[in-house]
């Protein structure tokens, strides 16, 4: 099967713009998280999807970032406007109540945002 | 929700040697996972622990989940330059959540040739 798409693969911007990233998770997987891994820590979750609707969103900064999910497939992370401290890879992944238990989560190959 | 501690911070080993990381939580933990992260690639999940005491083995790892439920370790035997990389442990936030995980700190391993 087709693995998690994530696009673009790197991104630099100037501090106070915008930026979006894209993901296309594993065909019929219903959960969706975004994820924050700055250089030399462990993912940090930000938003995790259900479907179309928003599950867990307590550790997204939503001053600046934003996600959606239309129609359950697809998703979209915005940051608006960054910072300097946004400045790290951010990971797509998903899962099925099916293939968790077996393959846990799939992650995508992420996009790696430095901001100057 | 659920923190874990993850030791050591990073380890370097002579190929062929032994290495094993820990993890180590506060609570009991319902679930663990593993998870290998190639310098710049992202995390590939390796295995789901779920009962006290579980021992499960992929050919040179083997994956303890401690009596308790608060511990569980990942020992590799006879390391090859191949197994470098960042090993992170993961526990649901809430107990019994088998859906939403949170990642210890990991552990980089060096391996010299």
């Amino acid at each position: 099967e087709a693995g998690v798409a994530q696009s673009p693969r790197y991104k630099i911007i100037e501090k106070r713009q915008s930026v979006a990233f894209w993901c296309n998770p594993i065909s019929g997987h219903a959960t969706l998280y975004w994820y924050q891994q700055i250089l030399g820590q462990g993912p940090k979750l930000l938003i995790q999807f259900q479907n179309n609707g928003v599950v867990d969103d307590s550790q997204l900064p939503k001053d600046r970032f934003s996600a959606e999910r239309l129609k359950g497939v697809d998703s979209t992370l915005k940051i608006q406007p960054a910072k300097l401290e946004d400045s790290a890879v951010y990971l797509c992944a998903s899962s099925s109540v099916r293939a968790r238990a077996n393959y846990g989560y799939t992650f995508g190959s992420g996009t790696r945002l430095t901001v100057v | 929700g659920q923190q874990v501690m993850q030791i050591p911070q990073y380890q370097h080993v002579q190929e062929g040697e032994d290495f094993t990381t820990y993890c180590n939580s506060s609570t009991t933990l319902s679930n663990i996972q593993w998870y290998k992260q190639r310098p710049g690639g992202h995390p590939v999940f390796l295995i789901q622990l779920v009962k006290s005491g579980e021992v499960k083995k992929q050919k040179r790892l083997t994956f303890q989940f401690g009596e308790a439920k608060k511990n569980s370790s990942l020992h590799i035997t006879a390391t090859q330059t191949t197994d470098v990389g960042t090993y992170f442990c993961a526990v649901p936030k809430h107990e019994y959540n088998f859906n939403k995980f949170y990642f210890g700190s990991g552990t980089k391993l060096n391996v010299k040739p």
